[in-house]
């Protein structure tokens, strides 16, 4: 039982490039949700999605897309690469909202 | 609007001493709280939740609704108590208004 897993764990882009953090769960939960985590800001809302089709924003959603053609797979698309994406990514799952999260590990980002 | 409020940053104590996390939220319904815990380079992980009402190694919360709070407390700090700890509230107006909103966390340092 995997859980949720991430990939990759660590990656280094330049200003301008773009990439997919890549997120799976196998427990089939509704709900699935990014997060990005930073220095003494806590862990802020990107995107999240209810279910398979739909997604919806969070606090934090410029410079981010996602997709949830899915029950398993929730992907964060970055188009542009800025140096403030610079973070730590968390992907998360539950059945329901009011229902404890699992997190991945994490994905570090550095834009340089 | 929900909103959760964790005052300190950081918190410092020492092995056998007493900790208290604080958490206030602010949320016009009836909120789900969680505390979540995350060790040093590891994934964020479910520490607790009010609804659940026990201990969990040795933390416990309770709700006071009159003082919009969620304190987590421990009589006894343990070193490996040392983690960063997010307090959470599930809430919304229900479909895709329903959101999870973290603190900014409590960096909580145990020394020997």
């Amino acid at each position: 039982n995997a859980g949720v897993t991430q990939t990759p764990k660590f990656q280094v882009l330049k200003t301008g490039q773009s990439m997919t953090l890549q997120c799976a769960q196998d427990m089939n939960h509704e709900y699935m949700s990014w997060y990005r985590q930073d220095p003494g800001m806590g862990l802020r809302l990107i995107h999240y999605s209810v279910g398979a089709g739909i997604t919806d924003q969070g606090e934090v959603p410029n410079g981010y897309n996602v997709s949830r053609s899915t029950t398993e797979d929730f992907p964060l698309r970055l188009l542009s690469a800025a140096p403030s994406q610079t973070s730590v990514y968390f992907c998360a799952s539950s059945y329901r909202l009011d229902q404890p999260q699992h997190f991945g590990d994490g994905t570090r980002l550095s834009i340089l | 609007a929900q909103r959760v409020t964790q005052p300190e940053k950081l918190l410092s104590v020492f092995k056998g001493a007493p900790v208290e996390l604080k958490c206030n939220y602010s949320y016009s319904g009836s909120p789900e709280l969680f505390w979540y815990v995350q060790y040093s380079r590891q994934r964020l992980q479910l520490l607790l939740r009010h609804i659940s009402r026990e201990s969990i190694k040795g933390f416990t919360a309770d709700l006071n609704k009159g003082e919009t709070s969620f304190h987590l407390k421990k009589p006894f700090a343990q070193e490996e108590d040392s983690a960063m700890y997010y307090c959470a509230l599930s809430g919304g107006s229900g479909g895709s208004n329903y959101k999870l909103t973290f603190g900014k966390g409590t960096l909580l340092t145990v020394n020997p």
